[in-house]
């Protein structure tokens, strides 16, 4: 059974570039959330998506932007990129919607902005 | 807002115990998590209390205490491969996940 899987596993893009990450959650997850973990911090949280909606948002810019397929499968898209995104993305998945409490997180996209 | 507080180091040695706090504060509370991470990986998965006491599982503990906001993970039986962050969590709605610092775990020989 896969766990989540995030590609790319490492990017390097220009300031002012568009970069758009990949999760497939685990098998039987349909709620996805992604995070920006900075070097040194704990992760902070963008947003999750489930029935293909964004459902909640954390502090960030609208450069930050996602979608969720049919098959659960999610994208994370960051426009006009600064230097401060750099940092690891993960994606983490749950089960069940509402009722689970336990994540299952990606190994992450470490992107470089230069 | 949120605000979780642990520290940002701690050291022990092989086969002792050792216990990482956290304090939160949150305008909504659902559950508090703990996570494991190493370098380089996913962070995984360790505990979640929703209620007041005590959860156990195998060498690590967490509890909680609602009207303390506080709560605090217990390692016992230290092992090198426990060296890693360590990171609180609070659920403050359904979907939401807000972590602490982390705490860096130091296991010696």
């Amino acid at each position: 059974d896969a766990g989540v899987t995030q590609s790319p596993t490492h990017l390097i893009k220009t300031r002012g570039q568009q970069v758009t990450l990949r999760c497939s959650p685990k098998s039987g997850h349909d709620t996805v959330s992604w995070y920006q973990q900075a070097l040194g911090q704990g992760p902070q949280f963008i947003f999750q998506y489930y029935e293909e909606e964004e459902r909640q948002r954390g502090n960030f810019p609208d450069r930050f932007s996602g979608h969720q397929f049919p098959n659960y499968s999610s994208e994370l898209n960051v426009n006009a990129l600064l230097l401060g995104d750099s940092a690891l993305y993960l994606c983490a998945s749950k089960g069940g919607a509402l009722g689970a409490t336990e994540a299952f997180f990606g190994q992450g996209t470490r992107l470089t902005v230069v | 807002g949120q605000s979780l507080e642990q520290p940002s180091e701690v050291t022990a040695v092989e086969g002792a115990i050792v216990q990482i706090n956290c304090t939160y504060q949150t305008s909504g509370f659902y559950g508090l998590s703990w996570y494991q991470q190493h370098d380089g990986g996913a962070p995984t998965f360790l505990s979640y209390n929703a209620l007041d006491g005590l959860e156990e599982t195998g060498r690590f503990s967490s509890f909680l205490s609602r009207s303390d906001s506080y709560g605090y993970l217990l390692l016992q039986e230290l092992q090198m491969k426990d060296s890693a962050s360590y990171f609180c969590a609070v659920s403050s709605s359904a979907r939401q996940l807000t972590f602490g610092s982390g705490t860096q775990l130091t296991v010696l020989p």
